[in-house]
């Protein structure tokens, strides 16, 4: 059964520091990794897309990570704001015969305190 | 350049009650999705469309049906509205033409909270 675990559920940090959420899956075949910041009552928006080839990929002051052996990613989030303060979401690509599927983590719901 | 617009933000239904849920791109996306959001779980697709005139069934598809009439917009109905429906409905929508292994991004609506009582 294709799955992705996040983890922690949920995480609460002093501006200013870092951080780093974790996802693990089970999706096959694999397509590419996804990571979304959603902004409570808005819909999720993308930070990062990464292929089974790319180890890792920043935009601004989030950082992720991809091993495909141990079917592993995260997220570092550096020098955190207030403005960090929502939800993360990982996300499977999947290609089953068919139509590019996307399999949704339940999010890691961080709180970012000043 | 609106990106995707869901219509209404909110709704409380009584159970047995009909209604319709807009999305609407202004992006000429070629696929556009109807997600769930509920509590404690992940984004779950109820229907989706791969073109003008094309529908196609997701992972949770029993209650809800679909049209796709026009390209920019994707309508989501619910004939006989139950208290399991109670969620957060996303609208998504992006291009094609990329294939299966497509990295092309995803836009989301801001989505749709309804209530069934």
């Amino acid at each position: 059964k294709n799955q992705v675990e996040q983890s922690p559920q949920s995480l609460i940090i002093l501006e200013g520091k870092n951080c780093t959420l974790q996802c693990n899956y089970t999706v096959s075949p694999f397509s590419n990794l996804r990571w979304y910041k959603q902004d409570t009552g808005r819909g999720p928006v993308s930070l990062t897309i990464m292929t089974f080839s790319e180890n890792t990929k920043s935009n601004g002051r989030y950082t992720a990570t991809l091993d495909a052996d141990t079917k592993q990613s995260s997220l570092h989030i550096t020098a955190s704001q207030l403005s960090d303060s929502a939800s993360y979401i990982c996300v499977v690509s999947a290609s089953p015969g068919g139509y590019n599927k996307l399999i949704f983590g339940a999010g890691t719901r961080l709180a970012v305190h000043p | 350049n609106a990106g995707v617009t869901q219509t209404p933000k909110f709704r409380v239904l009584k159970t047995g009650q009909s209604m319709t849920l807009l999305c609407a791109q202004d992006m000429n996306h070629e696929y556009m999705y109807w997600y769930r959001q509920d509590p404690g779980m992940g984004l779950r697709l109820i229907h989706y469309s791969v073109g003008e005139g094309t529908t196609a069934k997701g992972e949770v598809p029993d209650g809800y049906n679909v049209s796709r009439l026009k390209k920019q917009n994707f309508l989501l109905g619910l004939e006989s509205a139950a208290p399991s429906q109670t969620s957060v409905y996303f609208c998504a929508s992006r291009s094609g033409g990329e294939g299966l292994t497509t990295t092309g991004g995803y836009t989301f609506g801001s989505g749709t909270r309804l209530t069934v009582v």
